[in-house]
């Protein structure tokens, strides 16, 4: 199976601030990579796809990139609405495996 | 406006079973595949299969965990998608959730998710 680490695990950042988050496979799965934000007490929200394109009607303040083991997803202007838990997920093999996800809180 | 609705989750003792379903509206739902993804109380989220669509022969997918025990189906005519989940343990508590896969092969929408607690 191919692994997903996330890092931080979690990160403490202030309303304006830019915030970037590291996910690194354990073998290279192309751009064959998806992120998630889930705020608490609700469904997963999907932000982007194929590492560095946006899912319909998510602001460009969020952006990917990477590829083959190494990806970011990196939120500009930081809002309240932003903070949350965010996840990656690989989709090169099966199973389909998700990072551990890193919460980002309000400082 | 594309809407997953699941239902069927409750409080199931360990050995028995449940039906999961999702509802799907606002999409042509036979065009699409689609995941069940899962989240333990405090965790992160888990895949837990995949259900193609006619066009790649309906075939499916499973995470090791819930193999041999789980079946995911669909039924196009009523745009539902199921999970059968048999043999419950403890460690499939969760809450689930049915997601669409978009025509680029990346989940795009998240149902609101259901509970199951296997729990004696």
């Amino acid at each position: 199976d191919i692994q997903m680490t996330q890092s931080p695990s979690s990160v403490s950042a202030s309303v304006g601030d830019r915030v970037t988050i590291t996910c690194r496979a354990s073998q290279g799965i192309r751009n064959d990579l998806a992120w998630f934000q889930q705020r608490p007490g609700k469904a997963p929200r999907s932000l982007i796809y194929a590492a560095s394109s946006l899912q319909s009607g998510v602001p460009s303040k969020f952006s990917g990139s990477g590829s083959g083991t190494d990806f970011t997803l990196t939120i500009s202007n930081l809002q309240p609405e932003d903070f949350g838990t965010y996840y990656c997920q690989q989709l090169k093999s099966y199973p389909l495996t998700f990072g551990g996800g890193t919460k980002v809180e309000i400082k | 406006e594309v809407q997953l609705v699941e239902s069927g989750g409750g409080l199931v003792q360990p050995g028995g079973s449940l039906r999961l379903s999702c509802s799907a509206s606002g999409f042509t739902f036979s065009d699409h595949c689609m995941d069940w993804v899962r989240q333990a109380p405090g965790k992160g989220l888990e895949w837990v299969g995949r259900s193609r669509n006619k066009a790649d022969r309906y075939t499916t997918e499973y995470a090791a965990a819930v193999k041999d025990r789980f079946t995911i189906s669909r039924d196009d005519s009523k745009n539902s998608l199921n999970l059968q989940m048999n043999s419950l343990k403890t460690e499939d508590t969760a809450v689930y959730y049915c997601t669409r896969l978009g025509r680029n092969s990346f989940t795009d929408n998240w149902g609101q998710g259901t509970l199951v607690t296997v729990s004696s």
